[in-house]
């Protein structure tokens, strides 16, 4: 059981580029979403979705968007890479979106925007 | 959302048994307490949870006081493996689009010495 997995683990940009952070979950959750942790910082949320074709905007979705096409798989897009969107990016799932539900979280992905 | 309070580090020799704090003075009634932990260069990981009565699972124990506004989690025998940053993190049904939503402070930073 592969639980979360985010692709690529690291990456380098440079700015004005374009990328897409992969992320998929085999849990069958309905729950998915993104969070950047940049340093001496807790987790923001960036997206979230509560299920395939439905997503909606966490506390910092400014310079990216996602999809939901389909329960599996979370894309998260950034347009035009900017210097400020360097970060490690964690993508979480959960069964249902209830305050009882734990959250599993993928290893995470290095993002450095030059 | 409710706020926690941590105390910012502790420390811990190896297979002791390690008490974490929490305070959560305005915790709602619906609210369940969620602990996680971040091991260097990885995701958080869930640790475990519970709403008013102790808990107890193959990571760690939750104890939580009798009028709710405060918990312990408890790492019966701490390990070097252990040495992470521990978050306490208050969830609640509030409904609307932030019951998905885990807000991280800034944890208690376990070390763990051999």
């Amino acid at each position: 059981n592969a639980g979360v997995t985010q692709t690529p683990k690291f990456q380098v940009l440079k700015t004005g580029q374009s990328m897409t952070l992969q992320c998929a979950q085999d849990m069958n959750h309905e729950y998915m979403s993104w969070y950047r942790q940049d340093p001496g910082m807790g987790l923001r949320l960036i997206h979230y979705s509560v299920g395939a074709g439905i997503t909606d905007q966490g506390e910092v979705p400014n310079g990216y968007n996602v999809s939901r096409s389909t329960t599996e798989d979370f894309p998260l897009r950034l347009l035009s890479a900017a210097p400020s969107q360097t970060s490690v990016y964690f993508c979480a799932s959960m069964l249902q979106p209830t305050s009882n539900q734990p959250q599993h979280f993928g290893d995470g992905t290095r993002l450095s925007i030059l | 959302d409710a706020k926690t309070t941590q105390p910012n580090s502790m420390e811990s020799n190896e297979e002791e048994p390690v008490h974490l704090p929490c305070n959560h003075s305005t915790i709602s009634g619906t609210d369940y307490i969620h602990w996680y932990r971040q091991l260097p260069s990885q995701g958080p990981e869930y640790v475990i949870h519970g709403l008013t009565s102790n808990v107890n699972n193959r990571m760690a124990s939750l104890a939580i006081a009798e009028d709710r506004k405060s918990s312990t989690l408890i790492l019966h025998r701490a390990t070097l493996r252990d040495a992470a940053v521990y978050y306490c993190i208050l969830r609640g049904d509030a409904g609307g689009t932030s019951y998905g939503k885990l807000t991280f402070g800034q944890g208690t930073i376990l070390t763990v010495h051999p």
